[in-house]
């Protein structure tokens, strides 16, 4: 079975910092997807970024980064220039292949970003 | 806009009363998840329909029933709640024909509350 862990239930940042929120995961599957979605308050959860395992090369969207090391299954995730609209919960996730795949959450990480 | 919708947003219902939540969706996805979100733990998936095919996660509680009436539509059903259902309904919707990775997109969930 497929498990996702995120040790840093909070994190908090000053705006214009950077961040880092981690992410271990355990699976004996090769090919699998990896996810951090974000939470704000009382709003729909939103896709932040997404890795392939397949692919060697970090993804990176806009001020959202990923550090994927497959083989520690680690996949922490940096946001550079916090913003306030930044603050939420964020949750690492994993999804073992195609299809209606589910998505295995971890507990989240509240991050929260100051003036 | 396109958008995953649930209501009602706030749901109370007194211990061992059914309740039904909602979700629809304007995606026209042909799959629709239903996660169960308790505080400070992981989303997990009860189940979900590809088009009609009702498919049950093994540790989802005879208690929890779906319905999906049409590809807009989605229920959860919840016969007889007991204090421990008390959490954040999120419902998800995706494409997996779409040509690429199957993305799911989610409401902004319902709060149950059990008195």
């Amino acid at each position: 079975a497929q498990t996702v862990t995120q040790s840093q239930p909070e994190m908090s940042v000053q705006e214009a910092e950077t961040v880092t929120l981690s992410c271990t995961y355990d699976t004996s599957e090769n090919n699998y997807y990896l996810f951090w979605y974000k939470q704000p308050p009382s709003r729909q959860m939103i896709l932040v970024i997404r890795q392939e395992a397949y692919k060697q090369q970090n993804a990176t969207e806009n001020r959202f980064s990923v550090n994927f090391q497959k083989a520690a299954k680690s996949f922490s995730l940096k946001i550079s220039d916090s913003q306030l609209g930044d603050t939420a919960m964020y949750f690492c996730a994993f999804m073992k292949g195609w299809g209606t795949d589910k998505l295995i959450f971890g507990t989240g990480t509240r991050l929260q970003v100051f003036p | 806009d396109a958008m995953v919708i649930q209501n009602p947003r706030y749901q109370v219902t007194q211990f061992g009363k059914p309740v039904t939540l909602s979700c629809s969706q304007t995606l026209n996805h042909n799959v629709m998840y239903w996660y169960q979100q308790k505080s400070s733990q992981a989303p997990k998936l009860l189940f979900h329909y590809y088009d009609k095919d009702f498919n049950n996660e093994a540790d989802t509680p005879d208690n929890f029933q779906s319905r999906r009436p049409n590809t807009s539509f989605c229920f959860l059903d919840i016969r007889s709640p007991g204090l421990g259902d008390a959490a954040m309904y999120l419902c998800a919707t995706s494409d997996p024909t779409s040509g690429v990775y199957n993305e799911q997109f989610f409401g902004p969930g319902t709060r149950l509350t059990v008195l």
